[in-house]
């Protein structure tokens, strides 16, 4: 069974970091491209990064492009977006997503992050 | 604001059948495959329809998609209370070299 559990969402203050983590099973994680998509509260959905199944080739949202950074390792089966420079305007739940055939076909439950003073 | 448009709410009684809009342009409809999503009440999204029309294993065929140039529609028959759900449509932009979505219509099963 195909899962994906997102962790590290909390409160932080304006200008601060988070790392979020998604821990990948069931599937072959290293051969899948992966996303990162987030949803403002009461908002829609608004994709963020995604990253190539090797890790050497990622690409971002305009408006996170430079304070935001997706990664993975492989070994671990774990996929990461470090969060930096944090804007209230950041409050979202953030999911990750399996990339099949370059769309996004498997969500997590998500994580919360908050920025807020 | 988001770069394809869909009505921000539709309904329907149980058993008819109901249609989401979701307008795009060349760079995005126009040139790619089109994708939609349902959104349960607090839970995660889930692909419900990909490559314009095509059905992932375990969505039942009342849910069909379609797309017609700058266009792409999601119908909804039979619809029953469970169906009531916030559905996104989604496609890859080439000018914006991003994912875009829709803003999300909101079905009320009446």
């Amino acid at each position: 069974e195909v899962q994906l559990v997102e962790s590290g969402g909390g409160l932080v203050q304006p200008g601060g970091s988070l790392r979020l983590s998604c821990a990948a099973s069931g599937f072959t994680f290293s051969s899948h491209w992966m996303h990162w998509v987030r949803q403002a509260p009461g908002k829609g959905l608004v994709w963020v990064s995604r990253i190539n199944s090797d890790g050497r080739s990622t690409s971002y949202a305009d408006s996170v492009k430079g304070r935001f950074t997706i990664s993975r390792d492989n070994a671990k089966n774990t996929l990461y977006l470090q969060l930096n420079s944090l804007r209230a305007e950041d409050t979202a739940a953030y999911y990750c997503a399996r990339s099949y055939d370059a769309y996004m076909d498997f969500w997590g439950k998500g994580t919360t992050v908050t920025v807020s003073s | 604001q988001s770069v394809l448009t869909q009505p921000p709410s539709a309904s329907g009684t149980p058993g008819q059948r109901v249609t989401i809009s979701c307008s795009g342009s060349i760079s995005n409809i126009g040139s790619d495959y089109v994708y939609w999503y349902q959104q349960l009440p607090g839970t995660a999204p889930k692909l419900l329809i990909y490559k314009n029309d095509q059905w992932p294993s375990g969505v039942p065929d009342r849910f069909s998609g379609s797309r017609s140039g700058t266009s792409a529609s999601l119908a909804i028959s039979g619809l029953r209370s469970e169906d009531e759900a916030d559905y996104y449509c989604a496609s890859w932009d080439d000018s914006l070299g991003a994912w875009v979505f829709g803003g999300g219509t909101k079905l009320t099963v009446l």
